[in-house]
């Protein structure tokens, strides 16, 4: 298990519903992001973590989002109250140390709010 | 902001030919990334090129970045049916304390048997 890894692959949730999407960088990588993609669209920045701090959240499209990474390894990005415009894949992804390096994406959750 | 600019959209081609995709990008950076993207394999690194470098080769990617014209060219030769995918840039903001990173719109590569 040496790649990223998301769960789960697939949610379903219901308008209103809360949500937590799960991701394991590679082991030791101290950069990891949240990307938000769309149908056809490229991936949208939501979040980076170096360790255990954030350090930018300013793509996170509102206040109903939040991520965290409390041991510097795993993140958990939470949607609450959820929304149909939040259908979308949501991509996470580690990098060695620093934001600008090459980054290893993990294959995606993909939720569907219905 | 910073964006990528990717063009064309859309490109499909046949077997053999070579493939190019440009990126073009508003603001100085440090380093610029190409990423490629299909259904099988999820999001994979191709390339990182950094502003002090010029050209840069992987197989039978090349790529190359001018920046007094703020653009980079991914450059795909004797294209094969695998190749079909969606590409895209990455940028940096460059400076400053936001750590975002931005990927283009992509190209949309069609390499048909």
């Amino acid at each position: 298990g040496a790649g990223v890894s998301q769960s789960p692959r697939y949610k379903v949730a219901k308008r209103g519903q809360d949500v937590a999407l799960r991701c394991d960088p590679i082991s030791g990588h101290v950069s990891l992001f949240w990307y938000q993609q769309a149908l056809g669209q490229g991936p949208e920045f939501l979040t980076y973590f170096q360790n255990e701090a954030q350090l930018d959240k300013s793509g996170l499209p509102s206040d109903r989002f939040f991520a965290e990474r409390p041991e510097g390894s795993v993140s958990t990005l939470k949607i609450q109250r959820t929304q149909q415009e939040d259908s979308a894949v949501y991509l996470c992804a580690s990098s060695p140390s620093g934001r600008e390096e090459t980054q290893y994406f993990g294959p995606g959750t993909r939720l569907l709010v219905l | 902001s910073q964006q990528g600019e990717e063009d064309p959209q859309a490109l499909s081609i046949q077997e053999g030919e070579n493939a190019t995709m440009n990126c073009s990008y508003k603001t100085s950076i440090n380093n610029l990334q190409w990423y490629r993207q299909n259904s099988g394999r999820g999001l994979v690194h191709l390339i990182l090129i950094r502003s002090n470098e010029r050209e840069k080769h992987s197989g039978r990617l090349r790529v190359t970045l001018d920046t007094s014209k703020k653009s980079s060219s991914l450059l795909i030769t004797a294209s094969r049916a695998a190749d079909t995918a969606s590409y895209f840039c990455l940028l940096p903001r460059s400076g400053g304390s936001n750590y975002k990173l931005t990927f283009g719109k992509g190209t949309l590569l069609t390499v048909n048997p």
